[in-house]
Order: structure tokens, then C-alpha cells, then sequence
């Protein structure tokens, strides 16, 4: 069983939908939580990083921490052909300094 | 804000030839370095972990005689793919710890095909 589990999709949306992403756990070890976005042969930049179960908003991005059931979401609002890309989630487990990825999420915003 | 740069962003070399990958960290001091491999719609795995001034920690299946890595300085670590096999062939990325970047800052990334 893998650590991190994500639906790779691909995921086929319409420009303005809501996007919902996901991501399991099963690593109680695991504190630190981060959503990245990747372009296609590029490397992931960071779009948010979160520490503690609950909610963090920033722009069109809010990042959801559930450490009780294990799970984490992302939600883009206003989705736009721009935001077309792969997400990937990833983790940090008390003691370790690596990042632990899930398999990423292929995003496609439709005009 | 910091950066990591990374060299080449792609490489096409033939079977049994090593290539050497480069990541330098511009504005900050890299003790570490972190080396993932990912494969076309996969997730990136964990390669191995350098530190400046001491031997890099290989994960798992990771063959350490042909991944080898050094670490040479504080703002450079080198990966090279000896004996390069078509199996090789894969994204490449490194990342190192920094403070501003929520402690992460990756570069952009190799691709390396061997024909």
C-alpha cells in the first residue's frame, strides 16, 4: 500500500468550475502537508502549504486538512484554462526532511 | 525569492555513456540536496539524499554505484547516471531545504533519454 494515494485522473473541467483534488493518508507520522503544481516537464512549484487540520485560503486556492480521517483536499475556485496542469500532494512525516508525493492529479481547464 | 538551478533540462545520450546532471542553489547555502526520479504520470520517488561533506544517503532499490552523487560544495550537488540504460530514461529533479520557500525549493528538472 502506498503511503500517499491520489486519483490521477485526468480531471475535465470547465473554465469557472470549482476544482476539487484529493488526497489519503495512511502515515499518522505525517504533519506537514503541501500542494504543488507541475507543468509538463517542469519542475513543481508550491502553491500551498498547511500544518494543521482546517482550512487555508489563499487567492482562488483553499487547502483542507482532515488529520482525523487522513485526508487532504484543494479547491480552486474560478478555474481557468491557466490552471490546466498536474497537482501533486505532498507530505513530511515527523523525523523525515523528504518529501513523500502522492501520484498527481492531471488537471484540464476547458474554455 | 530562492532558486535552484538545474542543468541540463534535457539530455539524449546512448546506452552505456554516463551523463552528469547539475543543481546549483543561486541565492542560498544547500546542505542538503534531495534527487527524484519520476516517470511519465507518476509521482516523484525518492532517489537519494545529499549533504555537503559526507557520503548520500541512497533509498531503497536505488543503486548507488550507478546514481552516483556528490556533493562539492554548499551550492553544488551532481548527479551522474553511469552506464546509462534505456530504463534510465526519466524526469529527473532535485529539491533542497531552504527557509523561504516553506522549506522546499526544487529545480526545473532533466530529462534524460537514452537511445
Amino acid at each position: 500500500q502506498k503511503e500517499v494515494e491520489q486519483d490521477p485522473g485526468p480531471l475535465s473541467v470547465p473554465e469557472g468550475a470549482i476544482v476539487s483534488l484529493n488526497c489519503t493518508y495512511s502515515n499518522s507520522a505525517f504533519q506537514y502537508f503541501m500542494w504543488y503544481r507541475q507543468y509538463s516537464r517542469k519542475g513543481p512549484e508550491l502553491l500551498m502549504y498547511t500544518y494543521s487540520s482546517g482550512n487555508k485560503e489563499d487567492g482562488r486556492f483553499t487547502a483542507q486538512v482532515d488529520k482525523s480521517s487522513k485526508y487532504i483536499s484543494l479547491f480552486i475556485r474560478d478555474s481557468q484554462p491557466s490552471d490546466s496542469a498536474t497537482y501533486l500532494c505532498a507530505m513530511i512525516a515527523t523525523g523525515r526532511r523528504a518529501l513523500t508525493f502522492g501520484s498527481g492529479t492531471r488537471l484540464q481547464v476547458q474554455p | 525569492g530562492a532558486v535552484v538551478s538545474q542543468h541540463p533540462s534535457w539530455v539524449i545520450c546512448k546506452s552505456g555513456t554516463s551523463v552528469k546532471i547539475e543543481c546549483r542553489s543561486l541565492d542560498f547555502q544547500a546542505t542538503t540536496m534531495f534527487w527524484y526520479r519520476q516517470f511519465p504520470k507518476q509521482s516523484l520517488m525518492l532517489m537519494a539524499t545529499s549533504n555537503e561533506g559526507s557520503k548520500a544517503t541512497y533509498e531503497q532499490g536505488v543503486e548507488k554505484d550507478k546514481f552516483l552523487i556528490n556533493h562539492a560544495s554548499l551550492t553544488l550537488s551532481t548527479l551522474t547516471v553511469t552506464s546509462a540504460h534505456p530504463e534510465d530514461s526519466s524526469f529527473y529533479i532535485c529539491s533542497a531545504p531552504d527557509r523561504a520557500n516553506y522549506g522546499y525549493t526544487f529545480g526545473s528538472g532533466t530529462r534524460l533519454t537514452v537511445v
